[in-house]
């Protein structure tokens, strides 16, 4: 079963404006981490961001982390057209031991130039 | 540093044959996986490790089976391959539980 549901499934904007993308989740987590995947590749880490922190920012990327409502969202601002790729959000679930990644079926972002 | 490598990046079978996917990586990572992705699914896991000699099912392992004897390497064996098993399947590795996942580029296996 999926633990991050990523809402919208897709997103199209302009170059130049922000791009807002939501993941919800199920269970308490340790972490809760945001990757990439440009067309034919793999996925690539973007941020991690742990339970007991509420927002982390990296060059154009913010993501908050609300953990009452079990939900993130990650800001990518001031879009390019290198951004369009899809975007998973991946939870590590707390008090399991070995604890696996569970990713969510991600959000496709196309941003036109 | 090459990261995760797999191969081969592209295969097609014919239901019945059997294949390991290769899968290394040079950051002396404990931690490694495969998963597969299919369309509508998300990426879901096969099979991981926690270090050599030791792995562990996933959420899908049926048809699937690993190995670990050492760090680096983490073949990925199709026993006799199905068509539900076309898909492209990612190996990846990451230092610690719960620590960021590094990705090789896949392997996108067709099986007719």
């Amino acid at each position: 079963s999926q633990q991050g549901e990523e809402d919208p499934q897709a997103l199209s904007i302009q170059e130049g404006e922000n791009a807002t993308m939501n993941c919800s989740y199920k269970t308490s987590i340790n972490n809760l981490q945001w990757y990439r995947q440009n067309s034919g590749r793999g996925l690539v880490h973007l941020i991690l961001i742990r339970s007991n922190e509420r927002e982390k920012h990296s060059g154009r990327l913010r993501v908050t982390l609300d953990t009452s409502k079990k939900s993130s969202s990650l800001l990518i601002t001031a879009s390019r057209a290198a951004d369009t790729a899809s975007y998973f959000c991946a939870t590590d679930r707390a008090l399991v031991v070995n604890s696996k990644l569970t990713f969510g079926k991600g959000i496709t972002l196309s941003v036109r130039p | 540093n090459a990261g995760v490598t797999q191969t081969p990046k592209f295969q097609v079978l014919k239901t019945g044959q059997s294949m390991t996917l290769q899968c290394a990586q040079d950051m002396n990572h404990e931690y490694m996986s495969w998963y597969r992705q299919d369309p509508g699914m998300g990426l879901r896991l096969i099979h991981y490790s926690v270090g050599a000699g030791i792995t562990d099912q996933g959420e899908v392992p049926n048809g699937y089976n690993v190995s670990r004897s050492t760090t680096e390497d983490f073949p990925l064996r199709l026993l006799s391959a199905a068509p539900s098993q076309t898909s492209v399947y990612f190996c990846a590795s990451n230092r610690g539980t719960g620590g960021p996942q590094h990705f090789g580029d896949g392997t996108r296996l067709s099986i007719l």
